[in-house]
């Protein structure tokens, strides 16, 4: 299985500074069809999981342009630009190029 | 508005069995491959099973292999999930989730324990 390794677990940021998530797989996402299937997805307190950033850096709908994706083959990245207290929660990646799909462990961002 | 609502879940004793449901509302689930992802207590999350648009094409955790069953009835415009010889790792809420997990549920907790 795809092994997803997510840096740093634990991210406390001050209000209006940027933050970064590192997501690291243990083998290259870059499926046969061209795609990397890297998502990001947000999970706030006692909610359901909402995908921000799919394919490596295509931000979904509705969410703010103060968070972006990048990076290829086996190192990615999410950044968020200036953190808001609304970003506060738990931030994972997932690879849906191989199966099983497999997520990375998790980072909590909490405000300091 | 879109909509997945999940339901069928609930206190079950090891070896048991559920059932779980996803019904879609607001649009087209056939239009839709779909997944199912647990999130067991204070975890993280964790990919369970796939079933692709018609049906055809179906994948599972190893985790969950051989006991789990995915399955769809695109008429009702609703997904399923067959959890059978259910052990006390298998608590967890589980979330079904659209395509390439696009949109999900707010979840249905099942709760293995005798």
């Amino acid at each position: 299985d795809v092994v997803m390794t997510q840096s740093p677990l634990s991210l406390p940021v001050t209000l209006g500074q940027p933050a970064s998530i590192s997501c690291r797989s243990s083998q290259s996402l870059v499926h046969s069809d061209g795609n990397t299937y890297l998502h990001w997805f947000q999970q706030r307190p006692g909610q359901s999981p909402r995908r921000l950033i799919y394919k490596v850096s295509n931000r979904d709908s509705g969410v703010p342009d103060r968070f972006s994706g990048s990076g290829s083959g086996t190192d990615f990245t999410l950044k968020i630009s200036r953190v808001e207290t609304e970003d506060v929660g738990v931030y994972y990646c997932m690879q849906g190029t191989h199966w099983p799909n497999t997520f990375g462990q998790g980072t909590k961002l909490e405000i300091k | 508005e879109e909509q997945l609502v999940e339901s069928g879940g609930g206190l079950v004793q090891p070896g048991g069995s559920l059932r779980l449901s996803c019904a879609a509302s607001g649009f087209t689930l056939s239009s839709y491959n779909m997944n199912w992802v647990r999130q067991a207590p204070g975890k993280g999350l964790e990919w369970v099973s796939y079933i692709s648009g018609g049906g055809r094409t179906i994948y599972y955790a190893d985790s969950v292999k051989g006991r789990f069953t995915i399955s769809r009835d695109n008429a009702k415009n609703s997904l399923y999930l067959q959890l059978n010889s259910l052990r006390a790792e298998d608590t967890a809420i589980y979330y079904c989730a659209r395509g390439y997990m696009g949109y999900w549920g707010q979840g249905t907790l099942v709760t293995v324990s005798s």
